[in-house]
């Protein structure tokens, strides 16, 4: 799986516009990249993912570059209750013609986004 | 809809003590989780299954054993707690079909906190 590098902490006052970024240098041409969000004390829960250009949905926007070297995960408008860890991960279609143990995703440390009122 | 659901939530053991920490979803997944989490590590996977009845080692396996003897359900057991297995444990499972569209999403549960003594 594509190794991935994103920024330890960030913070953030509240109504801003945040821009987390990733950096995946070897990502594979038939790899996804996949946001999750862990609130404390909870466990993570799938933000976003996306293959090229853009993707919106409620909660965010995944911009993807043509190179697909980075991603950036852009939460508009913060409020105190996006202070949370966001983790990055890269990897491949899983199907179930993929086969058993085909790969298993991996969680790297993520992003601490503290958003200040 | 309760989703993943682990039991217990805490638990304090000694050194020594055995425990199991089960797992139930109602989404009918076949792919089922065991991440632990420490602070500054991220997760780590213990163990996965990708059916009932079959199971496999992840990234840090050692000290644990797992069951899947039900869809539904998936079993995380400590024969001889130690130290160094103070954690929290997340479980997660998802689904993946046969249609090249569709990639992995991982449901996590909301925890359990494990302190050994």
């Amino acid at each position: 799986l594509a190794k991935t590098t994103q920024p330890i902490s960030m913070d953030s006052y509240e109504g801003q516009e945040v821009n987390i970024t990733c950096s995946h240098n070897n990502i594979a041409t038939n790899d996804y990249i996949t946001w999750y969000q862990q609130f404390p004390s909870q466990g993570p829960r799938f933000i976003i993912q996306g293959y090229k250009t853009k993707v919106t949905n409620e909660v965010a926007s995944l911009f993807i570059p043509a190179d697909r070297k980075s991603s950036t995960l852009s939460l508009p408008r913060v409020s105190l209750s996006d202070t949370a860890v966001y983790y990055c991960l890269v990897a491949p279609l899983k199907t179930a013609y993929s086969g058993a143990g085909s790969y298993q995703l991996t969680f790297g440390k993520g992003t601490k986004l503290s958003v200040i009122p | 809809n309760a989703g993943v659901t682990q039991t217990p939530k805490f638990r304090v053991l000694k050194t020594g003590q055995s425990m199991t920490l089960l797992c139930a979803q109602d989404m009918n997944h076949e792919y089922m989780y065991w991440y632990r989490q420490d602070p500054g590590m991220g997760l780590r996977l213990i163990h996965y299954s990708v059916g009932e009845g079959t199971t496999a080692k992840g990234e840090v396996p050692d000290g644990y054993n797992v069951s899947r003897l039900k869809k539904q359900n998936f079993l995380l057991g400590l024969e001889s707690a130690a130290p160094s297995q103070t954690s929290v444990y997340f479980c997660a499972s998802s689904y993946v079909t046969g249609t090249a569209s569709t990639n992995e999403k991982l449901f996590f549960g909301s925890g359990t906190q494990l302190s050994v003594l």
